[in-house]
């Protein structure tokens, strides 16, 4: 089955600086790749997905990278606010087979102010 | 609210006792997870549905629980003979195919 390894475990970033956040899946067959951002106490939520026709994605401050050859994903966020601290989860998946989602471990970033 | 509902949000039990959960999906998603999160860790897999049909359990999962779809809508998670160690939040969630998945806003189970 699919394993994802997600680093670091956590990350400190000064408000305004840049935090990456990387992803290695195992399954090549692999195609769709999302992540979540999971306030204490809530529901992890999607903030952005990519899948494996394209090798890069944005939406404003955040962006995903693709590497398919080297299997892996990474997370962009650029000028950093205290509201973008909490924990951020990778996962990998085959979006139309049987494949279930499988989450990295996850990131708890703050962001200090 | 058309998102992913759970049913209880919070249960406090003794151990030995059993609990259910009860999830309801989006309408028109055909795909139901369960996932089991505990703090600091990722949402880690139990069982998912796709209709009524349940495509996958995990190996790690004791015989005490046990998962239902009967009718390809809603689900129900039981736990029997709880432990101290089955404390967490039970999250359930669905998508269509294999697409996103939404999740609801998690069951928080504590076995004392």
């Amino acid at each position: 089955g699919e394993n994802v390894e997600q680093h670091p475990s956590t990350l400190s970033v000064q408000e305004g600086d840049s935090a990456v956040i990387k992803c290695t899946y195992s399954d090549s067959a692999s195609n769709y790749f999302p992540w979540y951002k999971q306030e204490l106490g809530k529901r992890p939520q999607l903030i952005i997905d990519i899948r494996s026709n394209v090798g890069e994605k944005k939406d404003q401050r955040i962006a995903v990278t693709l590497n398919k050859t080297a299997k892996h994903f990474s997370l962009h966020i650029t000028e950093t606010q205290p509201e973008d601290s909490a924990v951020y989860f990778c996962a990998a998946t085959y979006s139309g087979g049987y494949q279930k989602v499988t989450f990295g471990t996850g990131t708890k970033l703050q962001v200090i102010p | 609210d058309t998102g992913v509902s759970q049913d209880p949000r919070h249960k406090i039990t003794k151990r030995g006792q059993n609990v259910t959960f009860r999830c309801d999906p989006i309408s028109e998603h055909n795909r139901l997870y369960w996932y089991r999160q505990t703090l600091g860790q990722g949402p880690e897999f139990l069982t998912y549905f796709q209709n009524e049909a349940q495509l996958e359990k995990s190996r790690l999962l004791s015989d005490r629980f046990s998962a239902e779809r009967p009718k390809g809508s809603f689900s129900t998670l039981e736990i029997q003979r709880t432990e101290q160690g089955d404390s967490a939040m039970y999250l359930c969630a669905s998508s269509l195919e294999g697409d996103t998945i939404y999740f609801g806003e998690g069951s928080w189970l504590t076995v004392v």
